[in-house]
């Protein structure tokens, strides 16, 4: 499997500019999440998805960030308008719960977001 | 609500020396309870989990974490470091199974 696959890698912009960041779950998974890394927050959930339906969205920092799942196998990440405090490593992450009681998150290389 | 606490945000060994990073969970019901390791420019991999059952848990790369419900406490080790260690780890902590909370991560660095 090609594991979870996130584009761009890399990604700078300049403030107020709309930004999307994609994510392709491994095939099969029915859960798909998105982090943000920063160094003075550390990993944040942001939101999750089970089946293509939001779950949990609390942990949007607010409604600049917006977030779809329009089938099983892509979702987005939106940004609009961006500042620069959302610079920031921002991963997607999927499981399965076909298999057990537990999700096992498989984490994909992360979009590296550079707002100027 | 669950959250975790990384004691130490980083740690140096020498290649051959233990390694011991240190987690505290707190969560009101029983839980879920992992270890990521994170290297450079890349997304996080599962070293092992702790969900029920054995309290010794061995994941890859020679780690093995250890549940202690008296002392809330998932401490992972490995007996001899190498280089290839270097990286950063993370606990987590669930209660549902799917909805995970990091620790702020500890960062080890191998000495030669």
């Amino acid at each position: 499997d090609a594991g979870v696959i996130q584009s761009p890698r890399h990604e700078v912009t300049e403030m107020g500019q709309e930004v999307t960041l994609r994510c392709k779950p491994i095939s099969g998974h029915d859960y798909l999440f998105w982090y943000r890394q920063t160094m003075m927050r550390g990993l944040e959930l942001l939101i999750y998805f089970n089946n293509n339906v939001p779950i949990d969205d609390s942990g949007m920092p607010e409604d600049r960030f917006s977030a779809k799942m329009p089938n099983a196998s892509f979702s987005t990440l939106k940004i609009q308008p961006s500042e620069p405090r959302d610079s920031a490593v921002y991963f997607c992450a999927s499981s399965s719960s076909a298999h057990s009681s537990y999700n096992e998150q498989f984490f994909g290389p992360g979009t590296r977001l550079t707002v100027l | 609500a669950q959250s975790v606490t990384q004691l130490g945000s980083h740690v140096s060994v020498s290649e051959g020396a233990l390694v011991l990073l240190r987690c505290n969970y707190s969560s009101s019901v029983p839980p879920y309870l992992f270890w990521y390791v994170q290297y450079p420019n890349q997304g996080l991999q599962l070293l092992l989990k702790y969900t029920t059952g054995a309290t010794l848990v061995k994941g890859i790369n020679g780690f093995e974490a250890e549940f202690k419900k008296s002392e809330t406490s998932f401490h992972l080790t490995k007996p001899s470091a190498h280089m290839s260690d270097a990286a950063e780890y993370f606990c987590a902590v669930s209660v549902t199974g799917y909805k995970l909370s990091f620790g702020a991560g500890t960062t080890v660095t191998v000495r030669a």
